[in-house]
């Protein structure tokens, strides 16, 4: 158990609507980044959050975006969903000042 | 950016045997180096990790190795176990601060009882 969790654990949407994903971690780790794991595929790097400020994004739209509240819990909003967002959403949880990261089980997003 | 190649995709072997993956990455200034296990339906888990400051590291059945020079790292696991089946991913990062992981394609391990 990594202490990260996630919530939902699966959600369907259809094309156009957005979507909020959360997560939490229960050990104190203050720095979260957000990952997409498409079929099949590694999870890829959408952005950081330190100190409730983005820190760092990857080769995604503005259309994704976050939050970081004071106790580092996240969220990932995704705007006008599109069929190819539909992938498993990662949260990984980590402290400022180390490399490990630790991940939550996901969310299991599908688009129609 | 970084990019980070695995192989082989899938790899089965036999319950005891050893099982090894490979992974190369582009970037020189990556100087950290994870390995997950993802079993289906969950989440990645940390398995295993070394800095480039150090050549190898050894946590009971499972080992990873690094050189530098040749920008290649490998996951060792011996005496395997039908419990080690599951889609193992190596990963890289060097990012001071931000630390983003760029992660390989990932290897499917089955274990044969």
């Amino acid at each position: 158990e990594t202490g990260v969790t996630q919530s939902p654990t699966h959600l369907i949407k259809t094309r156009g609507q957005q979507v909020t994903l959360r997560c939490s971690s229960q050990s104190g780790h203050n720095t979260v980044s957000w990952y997409q794991q498409a079929l099949g595929q590694g999870p890829q790097f959408i952005f950081q959050y330190y100190r409730e400020e983005e820190n760092g994004r990857g080769n995604f739209p503005p259309r994704f975006s976050g939050l970081q509240f004071p106790n580092y819990s996240s969220e990932l909003n995704v705007n006008a969903l599109e069929l190819d967002d539909s992938a498993l959403y990662l949260c990984a949880c980590s402290l400022a000042s180390t490399d490990t990261q630790y991940f939550g089980p996901g969310t299991r997003l599908t688009v129609l | 950016g970084e990019n980070v190649e695995q192989h082989p995709s899938t790899l089965s072997v036999q319950e005891g045997d050893s099982a090894v993956i490979k992974c190369t990455y582009s970037d020189s200034a990556s100087n950290y180096f994870p390995w997950y296990k993802q079993e289906l339906g969950k989440g990645p888990q940390l398995i295993i990790d070394i800095r480039s400051n150090v050549g190898e590291k050894k946590d009971q059945r499972i080992a990873v190795t690094l050189n530098k020079t040749a920008k290649h790292f490998s996951l060792h696991i011996t005496e395997t176990q039908p419990e080690d089946s599951a889609v193992y991913f190596c990963a890289a990062s060097g990012d001071t601060g931000r630390r983003a992981l760029t992660f390989g394609s990932g290897t499917r391990l089955q274990v044969q009882p």
